[in-house]
């Protein structure tokens, strides 16, 4: 069966420091992987959407960015972290492609406080 | 594009009552629907799902109806438990098949 890991659970990061999380999927070749920010109070907004090594997509434009540089490897990151970088960070995979009645999976988040 | 949008929250319950949480969605095409509970500190679990009209999906007492013609997936169950107080996320894929548009999120409390 499909596992999803996302670490590290909790963290406490001061402004201006560099931010990185990692998730990664067993179980599956080939997922869309996903990240999404959940700010307090808020629904999930998506951040970012990867269908493959090395691809991409960008939802919301802002101080993160997102690497893949394995198929079931996704890594979320900062160079400089800000106030409003504070949140629950979620991860999720989807089976491969486009299939539209396919749901998304997810971790069990991080939780991030900027200081 | 693609919205959900869900009633708001907190929704207060005692236990045993009857729970509907509303939802309605604005997409193009026929999108799948689902919905997923978070319970506190933890991620999004699926509860159920529906992808086509008329379809009921249905987990752990709880139940959904794809409306087309109303554009409406209401969550409900007959006899909420202390244990189904969460956060339920109403949620569509659309047509493109790429990624999940989520409603904000409502919470339930349910009371003993």
């Amino acid at each position: 069966s499909q596992t999803i890991h996302q670490w590290p659970a909790t963290l406490v990061q001061p402004v201006g420091s560099p931010l990185s999380l990692e998730c990664t999927v067993e179980g599956t070749s080939n997922p869309n992987l996903y990240w999404y920010r959940q700010a307090a109070g808020r629904g999930l907004q998506l951040l970012f959407y990867s269908v493959g090594i090395g691809q991409i997509s960008s939802e919301v434009p802002q101080n993160l960015s997102a690497s893949r540089p394995q198929d079931r490897q996704f890594i979320l990151s900062s160079k400089k972290l800000l106030l409003s970088d504070s949140g629950f960070y979620l991860c999720a995979w989807s089976v491969p492609g486009t299939r539209w009645n396919s749901p998304l999976h997810f971790g069990n988040g991080t939780r991030l406080t900027v200081t | 594009g693609n919205s959900v949008t869900q009633m708001e929250g907190p929704v207060t319950l005692s236990e045993e009552a009857f729970l509907t949480i509303n939802c309605t969605y604005t997409a193009t095409g026929y999108p799948s629907l689902f919905w997923y509970v978070q319970y506190p500190g933890e991620g999004l679990q699926l509860l159920l799902k529906a992808t086509k009209a008329d379809d009921k999906g249905s987990n752990k007492g709880f139940e959904a109806t794809y409306r087309k013609e109303t554009t409406s997936f209401h969550l409900e169950k007959g006899s909420v438990q202390v244990s189904d107080s969460a956060v339920y996320f109403c949620a569509l894929k659309g047509s493109s098949g790429d990624k999940l548009t989520f409603g904000t999120g409502t919470r339930l409390a349910v009371r003993p």
